[in-house]
Parts: C-alpha cells; sequence; structure tokens
C-alpha cells in the first residue's frame, strides 16, 4: 500500500460545484501539505499543516480551504469550482528536517 | 521571493549519452536544495538533498552537485529507465517550504 494516498485520483465536474479532495498517509508525519500542478509552472504550494492545530495558507490559497482531520488526513475543498482549477493536485508529508514525500496525484478537470 | 529556474525544459539523449540539468536559485539563506524524479502519472519520488555549497551526492547514473547560485543534476550513461522529469526545489533558512522550479524533462532513446 501507498505511504501517502490520494483519493479521487481523477476528477471531472462543472463550474460551481464543491469537490474535496482527500490524502491520507501511514508514514506518521506531523506536517502535510498541497501543491497543484500546472505545465511550465511547476509545484505550487496551496496549504500546509505542522500539526491538527496548525494550518497555513501557502502562495495560492484563494479558492481553496483545508481540513486537517487527525494526524493523518488532510483534505482540500474547492467551494465553487472554477475552470482555472483544473490542475494535478499532490498531496506531500514530512517530518523533522527530511524530505517531502509525495502521494501520486489527483487530476482534477473543471469544465 | 525565493527563484528556481531550471533548464533546459526539454532533453533528448541517445542511450548512453552524458548529459547534465541545471538548478539556479535565490533564496535568502538555503536550508536545502532537493531534486525530485517524477514519472507521468505519479508524484515525485526523491533523490538528492544538498546543503552547502561543494556538496555533491550520488545514486546510480545520477550525480548531483551545488554551487551558491546553482546546482547540476548530471545522468552519465543514461538508459531509457531514465526518461522522466527532473524536479528541483529549495528551502530557505528558518522555513520548511519548499519551492519547486518548473522541471526538465528527459527522454532516453535507446
Amino acid at each position: 500500500d501507498a505511504d501517502v494516498t490520494q483519493t479521487p485520483r481523477n476528477r471531472i465536474t462543472k463550474t460551481g460545484k464543491r469537490i474535496m479532495l482527500e490524502c491520507s498517509q501511514t508514514k506518521g508525519h506531523d506536517r502535510m501539505y498541497w501543491y497543484r500542478q500546472d505545465p511550465g509552472l511547476g509545484l505550487r504550494l496551496i496549504y500546509y499543516s505542522f500539526d491538527v492545530k496548525d494550518i497555513n495558507k501557502g502562495e495560492i490559497s484563494d479558492g481553496y480551504s483545508v481540513s486537517r482531520q487527525a494526524q493523518a488526513k488532510f483534505s482540500l475543498s474547492l467551494e465553487s469550482a472554477i475552470p482555472n482549477q483544473t490542475a494535478l493536485y499532490f498531496c506531500a508529508t514530512s517530518t523533522g528536517g527530511q524530505p517531502q514525500h509525495f502521494g501520486d496525484g489527483t487530476r482534477l478537470s473543471i469544465l | 521571493e525565493d527563484q528556481v529556474t531550471q533548464s533546459p525544459e526539454a532533453l533528448r539523449l541517445q542511450e548512453g549519452e552524458s548529459s547534465s540539468l541545471n538548478c539556479s536559485y535565490t533564496v535568502s539563506g538555503l536550508r536545502g536544495l532537493f531534486w525530485y524524479r517524477q514519472d507521468p502519472g505519479k508524484g515525485p519520488e526523491f533523490l538528492f538533498t544538498l546543503y552547502s555549497a561543494g556538496e555533491e551526492k550520488e545514486k546510480e547514473r545520477l550525480k548531483a552537485t551545488l554551487t551558491k547560485k546553482e546546482s547540476f543534476l548530471h545522468i552519465t550513461a543514461p538508459k531509457p529507465e531514465d526518461s522522466a522529469t527532473y524536479l528541483c526545489a529549495v528551502q530557505a533558512s528558518g522555513d520548511y517550504k519548499l519551492s519547486f522550479g518548473a522541471g526538465t524533462t528527459v527522454t532516453v532513446r535507446a
């Protein structure tokens, strides 16, 4: 089983819909992150959390919200999806000074 | 603001043809520079962390080096299985966030 699991792996939805992407991890890491990846732009940080009670905005948080339900679970929500939120979304985890470990992503298309 | 620029955007190599990828960065105090490999449909996979100028790390056909302004990922005698997108990221001192470059897509033909 994967250490960092993202669901769903693919999602197609319509403008204005509410969407939740979920991330769970079995690595026991305290820190979790959400990124989006667009062609030519690389990975950009949306939100990050250093523990259950700590949530921080990244560089592109507008239009997104998150919830850290437990140490192992971190979900990303799009309250009212718009087409320019079409992208690949990745969850990552880390602890201490160790490198971040990534899930295999969710491909999200908003029509 | 931290900035990371990778070049070239794409690199096509013949099997066995060695080459280098560049990662130029500006950061207010470097905590670490990271190299990741990303295969299609997968998340980035960690390769190396470099912490100070002059440091080098090796893994199989890959060797990463670091100066005060840039890092190189050298691919020696590449094989088709080395085909992937290689991502570079920096972490500033006192921070735990990563700033990523856009990546270099390497294609190795047999």
